[in-house]
């Protein structure tokens, strides 16, 4: 069975700094990881993926994360934060060949001016 | 680009009662999905589709039923609504065939609460 965990329901960071949401998967096989963003009033829309090759991935508005296998984990960083980036983000997990896609529990990022 | 439409947006319903919730796609996507959002809770997987008349029970199925009739549209039933639920179910597509690598496209959403 595949699982996400995401430690941290809500995280207070100021404009202008840099920001980490954690996430932890479960899984015994190579997985594929997500991370989706939910703004205010708006859908989930896709932030990045991963699923091989360099273990940093790039994503939209200057978002990246990194696959550390050793340590089940897809962290989502940005080097400076903006008021825009307030929104509830989500890791997802899924794997080849499987189409169920498991979501952790979301982490509300609050930017603070 | 393509489109997700849930209806209704809002659903109110009483205790006991059979509920629909109907979801349609034209981006030509293999893959659906309906998921359950609470407060606190994240995304959990209720059903997904890979193909027409396909139902693949998720995390949180039971107390649900799913229907994949057409290719473009997927429908959920709560079985039998309990007393002062409220949350909010996600219809999402997917390009599918196999590789599970792919984007999932939400909709908007519907809101649903129970009396």
């Amino acid at each position: 069975a595949q699982s996400v965990t995401q430690p941290d329901a809500r995280v207070t960071v100021s404009e202008g700094a840099s920001l980490q949401l954690r996430c932890k998967y479960s899984y015994s096989g190579t997985p594929y990881l997500f991370w989706y963003v939910q703004y205010p009033r708006q859908g989930l829309q896709l932030l990045l993926k991963y699923y091989s090759g360099d273990p940093v991935v790039q994503g939209v508005n200057g978002f990246e994360a990194e696959f550390i296998k050793s340590n089940s984990s897809f962290h989502l960083r940005k080097a400076s934060v903006h008021w825009s980036d307030s929104a509830v983000y989500f890791c997802a997990v899924s794997a080849y060949g499987n189409e169920k896609i498991t979501f952790g529990a979301g982490t509300k990022l609050t930017i603070k001016p | 680009g393509g489109i997700i439409t849930q209806t209704p947006k809002f659903l109110i319903g009483q205790e006991g009662q059979k509920l629909t919730l109907k979801c349609q796609q034209n981006f030509n996507h293999d893959t659906m999905y309906w998921y359950r959002q609470d407060s606190g809770k994240g995304l959990r997987l209720i059903y997904y589709s890979i193909t027409e008349n396909d139902l693949q029970k998720g995390d949180l199925s039971e107390g649900y039923d799913a229907s994949r009739e057409k290719k473009s549209s997927f429908s959920l039933t709560v079985t039998s609504a309990q007393k002062n639920e409220m949350a909010v179910f996600l219809c999402a597509s997917s390009i599918g065939r196999g590789t599970s690598q792919n984007t999932l496209y939400f909709g908007a959403g519907t809101r649903l609460s129970v009396l």
